[in-house]
């Protein structure tokens, strides 16, 4: 079964420096979604992403946080300025399409912030 | 708003007991549902989903859901677990025509050997 596939599975970085998370969603899939679950807590929506642009975004998604595609393969989150609440899973998802479809997940990257 | 409720956040088991875990969603229009699980220290997996037709959906590793539209629930079951059933399990929702999906806050299934 094709994957969604996620670098780094874990970084540690000191609080206030910027981190880039990859992800390679499945190859015919159409939308992208960062989620993250900090340690213990629910698994919480940040942004979806379609077409080259943001399509929705959650409260917790603010200007620290930003998403790229530069290719066609890759799709990044970036976190500017590193703060210790910002240590968590995340976790990258791709769909075929919106509605009717399943979300696929990647295995999640570790981020710890210290 | 969508929202999702997990009743039980944690439920202990023993092997071969039945299994039933409570979910609600809160959404005003058609969804589709999901239920998640998270192995211990892995990604989340898909065990089963319902987009339309049979309300009973039937998943992977025998689990099974219903999806009571009038009660806005869509409980998991089991009806003997094992050991390897040992994970934390999410339910989730998503509109048609949302783009995500929402979760709930999971249930922590702990199967006794």
């Amino acid at each position: 079964e094709p994957e969604v596939t996620q670098t780094p599975s874990h970084q540690v970085t000191q609080m206030g420096q910027e981190v880039i998370l990859h992800c390679v969603p499945i190859s015919n899939h159409l939308y992208f979604y960062w989620y993250r679950q900090i340690l213990g807590q629910k698994v919480e929506f940040l942004v979806s992403f379609y077409n080259n642009e943001i399509s929705e975004k959650s409260e917790i998604f603010d200007d620290q946080f930003s998403v790229e595609r530069p290719d066609g393969s890759n799709f990044t989150l970036k976190i500017r300025s590193t703060k210790l609440e910002d240590s968590a899973m995340y976790f990258c998802a791709s769909s075929e399409s919106s509605s009717g479809n399943t979300i696929y997940f990647g295995e999640g990257s570790w981020l710890t912030v210290v | 708003a969508q929202s999702v409720s997990q009743h039980n956040h944690h439920v202990i088991l023993s092997e071969a007991a039945s299994l039933e875990l409570g979910c609600n969603y809160s959404y005003g229009g058609t969804v589709n549902l999901f239920w998640y699980v998270q192995y211990p220290g892995q990604h989340l997996q898909l065990l089963l989903k319902y987009f339309s037709g049979d309300p009973l959906v039937k998943g992977i590793k025998g689990f099974e859901a219903e999806f009571i539209k009038s009660k806005f629930s869509f409980n998991l079951r089991k009806p003997s677990v094992q050991w390897s059933d040992t994970a934390e399990y999410f339910c989730a929702v998503r509109g048609v025509g949302d783009d995500k999906i929402i979760f709930g806050k999971g249930t922590r299934l702990h199967i006794l050997p």
